[in-house]
């Protein structure tokens, strides 16, 4: 089967730093990508891993390492608007044809 | 430029109806993705079109659903026999043919009584 495991919950302070994880067992694996939603919106990409390695776009950092089936999102310089839910997701399939997005993360940013 | 449009935003019906939902895509974008998501989850792949042809549908839940891209843009999913299990919020979006970002619509609301 698939599967995708995030913490269900994270709270931090403005201007903090926080990493949410993620970790999975798929069939086919072709890269991780992150989205983020806020209440009663739709998702929005932030970003997408296919190597390992690190990616920088901005305060937001995405992680992958596939020997170890783990990535995670690094939100630096939190702000309020950051406030979400967060979810991995993987590309995955026999060519890369489809994605399975994890339970998402919620994250509180408190002033 | 215009995003991905889903129409109704809401659709409310009685258990055992047929419903249809529409997704149309950014233009230009060759691939279109639906999901559908309860809440406090994230959303759950249901099927994939490259093009007109759905190269993957082994997210639909059973033969109730189907969708169709005739002409290679706009999207229908259609559930038949509705039952209260299918409340959820279907989401649609498209990227392109070698994109691995995906733009969401804004969904449809679909509520079954």
């Amino acid at each position: 089967g698939q599967s995708l495991e995030q913490p269900s919950e994270v709270t931090a302070v403005e201007g903090a730093i926080v990493q949410i994880n993620c970790t999975y067992q798929t069939s086919g694996f072709y890269g991780l990508s992150w989205y983020q939603q806020h209440d009663g919106g739709a998702p929005t990409f932030l970003s997408y891993n296919a190597l390992d390695g690190l990616e920088e776009t901005g305060r937001f950092s995405s992680f992958l390492s596939r020997s170890d089936s783990y990535g995670y999102l690094l939100l630096q310089e939190l702000q309020m608007k950051d406030s979400a839910s967060y979810f991995c997701a993987v590309r995955g399939g026999n060519y890369g044809q489809n994605f399975v997005f994890g339970p998402g993360t919620r994250l509180s940013v408190l002033p | 430029g215009a995003g991905v449009s889903q129409t109704p935003s809401n659709k409310v019906t009685e258990k055992g109806k047929y419903v249809e939902l529409r997704c149309d895509p950014i233009s230009g974008h060759t691939a279109l993705y639906w999901y559908r998501q309860s809440l406090g989850q994230g959303p759950e792949f249901l099927i994939y079109f490259q093009g007109t042809g759905a190269a993957d549908d082994s997210g639909l839940p059973n033969d109730r659903f189907f969708a169709v891209r005739p002409e290679g843009s706009v999207s229908t999913l259609k559930i038949q026999r509705t039952e209260r299990g299918d409340s959820a919020v279907y989401l649609c979006a498209s990227s392109l043919s070698s994109g691995d970002e995906q733009f969401f619509g804004p969904g449809t609301r679909l509520t079954v009584l």
